[in-house]
């Protein structure tokens, strides 16, 4: 089965800093790739998602994710964070050769920007 | 459009009663799924449906059923609650692409539950 690892738990970084938040899949083959946000006590939101075509991924609130196939990974970035991006990110991958379920979450990174 | 749909948004229940948490959505979804969620441990699939009448077993799903009657309605059931089944509830679906994978899925609010 697929599994989806995101690397860091929590991540503080400063208000305008950049930052990346990091996710590795296990199969590279034919997958469809998705990064979601979840603010406090809300439900998940998709911020983004990868299915074909060019590998530099562009989402709402200004991030953006780059997929690369021969890493295995989908890293979140945004080059300056507000206080307003302070939630929970999840990655997930869609699994085309899995049957059932298909679909795989990452842990979640807590992300915390400090005024 | 209301999406995915989610009833009740609380609940409190006492050890041993039952009880079903509804979820619906519009959108003509093949797919749908359930999750709880509680801190440090992500979002964890108890059951989830791949169309109606089909339905399967995720990660967690001791101490929950499904059913699937309609391609809409996708309600869970805790048989006989207990404290270990405090959490946050989240219902989803998804629809399948032509390329046989699964699309993005889409939330409903979730369901606070606590089990004294």
């Amino acid at each position: 089965a697929q599994s989806v690892t995101q690397l860091d738990s929590q991540v503080p970084v400063f208000e305008e800093a950049p930052v990346e938040l990091r996710c590795n899949y296990s199969s590279s083959v034919s997958v469809y790739l998705f990064w979601y946000v979840q603010y406090p006590n809300q439900g998940l939101q998709l911020l983004l998602k990868y299915l074909s075509g060019s590998t530099l991924v562009k989402g709402i609130n200004g991030f953006e994710a780059e997929f690369n196939k021969s890493q295995t990974s989908f890293h979140l970035r945004k080059p300056s964070v507000h206080i307003s991006d302070t939630a929970e990110y999840f990655c997930a991958v869609s699994d085309q050769w899995e049957t059932g379920n298909q679909f795989y979450f990452g842990t979640g990174t807590s992300l915390t920007v400090i005024p | 459009n209301a999406g995915v749909t989610q009833t009740p948004k609380f609940q409190v229940l006492k050890t041993g009663q039952s009880m079903t948490l509804q979820c619906a959505q519009d959108m003509n979804h093949e797919y749908m799924s359930w999750y709880r969620q509680d801190p440090g441990m992500g979002l964890r699939l108890i059951h989830y449906s791949v169309g109606a009448g089909i339905t399967d077993q995720g990660e967690v799903p001791n101490g929950y059923n499904v059913s699937r009657s309609t391609t809409e309605d996708f309600p869970l059931r805790l048989l006989s609650a207990a404290p270990s089944q405090t959490s946050v509830y989240f219902c989803a679906s998804s629809e399948r692409t032509g390329t046989g994978r699964r699309s993005e899925q889409f939330f409903g609010p979730g369901t606070r539950l606590t089990v004294l």
